[in-house]
């Protein structure tokens, strides 16, 4: 149990297009789901955690009209990276979890390439 | 603020040899979390092991455990008997003060070696 999946896995877009990615919870309702950005040969940044139904929150730094993250239900949270920049080329990993007292399971992530 | 500190950037380790991955944290709540992550060249991180302030054992599981030194502040995680596939990056992580969040290290990246 507890598997999390992501969609898509890669992803290549033009400079100024939007594109979403989705994280699911396949197996457990997620009460709360966060999404990490991840550069090469570094370590996970948090960008943001949704609980479901209402506004996530975004850690210090992070532009969340940039950076648009929906969790409508308690299985599925979307991150939308809007008007992508070749800057915003990562690695990005969300990752679920059941409720505070539980660990977060991971997503497989997804790599972002804007050219 | 909570932190999390790993030294090791590169490690090598020969096969079936056992390694030990540091790993230090910074907190004054008496309540909290630490865990250890693992992340081969795909990208997908695999819980390996937790250890919470109030356990009395240290942790193990399988081929894992962490070294628990809670007045040193630190969860070294052992790795026995390595093997080629343990070659991967290895992250320290923690939860603090009934918050969520993970906090990551910087990340230790494990070369085993035939």
């Amino acid at each position: 149990g507890a598997v999390v999946s992501q969609h898509p896995s890669w992803v290549i877009c033009k400079s100024g297009t939007s594109v979403k990615i989705e994280c699911r919870s396949l197996d457990f309702q997620a009460t709360t789901m966060f999404w990490y950005r991840q550069f090469p040969k570094q370590s996970l940044m948090l960008m943001a955690t949704s609980n479901e139904g209402s506004k996530a929150t975004y850690e210090q730094g992070v532009e969340k009209d940039k950076f648009l993250i929906n969790h409508a239900s308690l299985t599925l949270s979307t991150l939308t990276v809007t008007s992508a920049h070749p800057e915003d080329s990562s690695f990005y990993i969300c990752s679920a979890q059941r409720n505070a007292a539980e660990t977060q399971y991971f997503g497989p992530g997804t790599r972002l390439l804007v050219l | 603020a909570q932190k999390i500190t790993q030294t090791q950037p590169g490690m090598f380790v020969q096969e079936k040899e056992a390694v030990t991955l540091d790993c230090t944290y910074d907190t004054s709540d008496p309540s909290y979390g630490l865990f250890w992550y693992k992340q081969p060249s795909s990208g997908e991180m695999i819980f390996l092991i937790y250890q919470g302030s109030y356990d009395q054992q240290n942790a193990t599981e399988g081929r894992y455990s962490l070294n628990f030194q809670k007045a040193r502040k630190s969860a070294n995680l052992v790795i026995s008997a390595s093997q080629l596939g343990d070659s991967a990056m290895y992250f320290c992580a923690g939860t603090f003060s009934n918050d969520y969040k993970l906090s990551f290290g910087a990340g230790t990246t494990v070369t085993v070696r035939a």
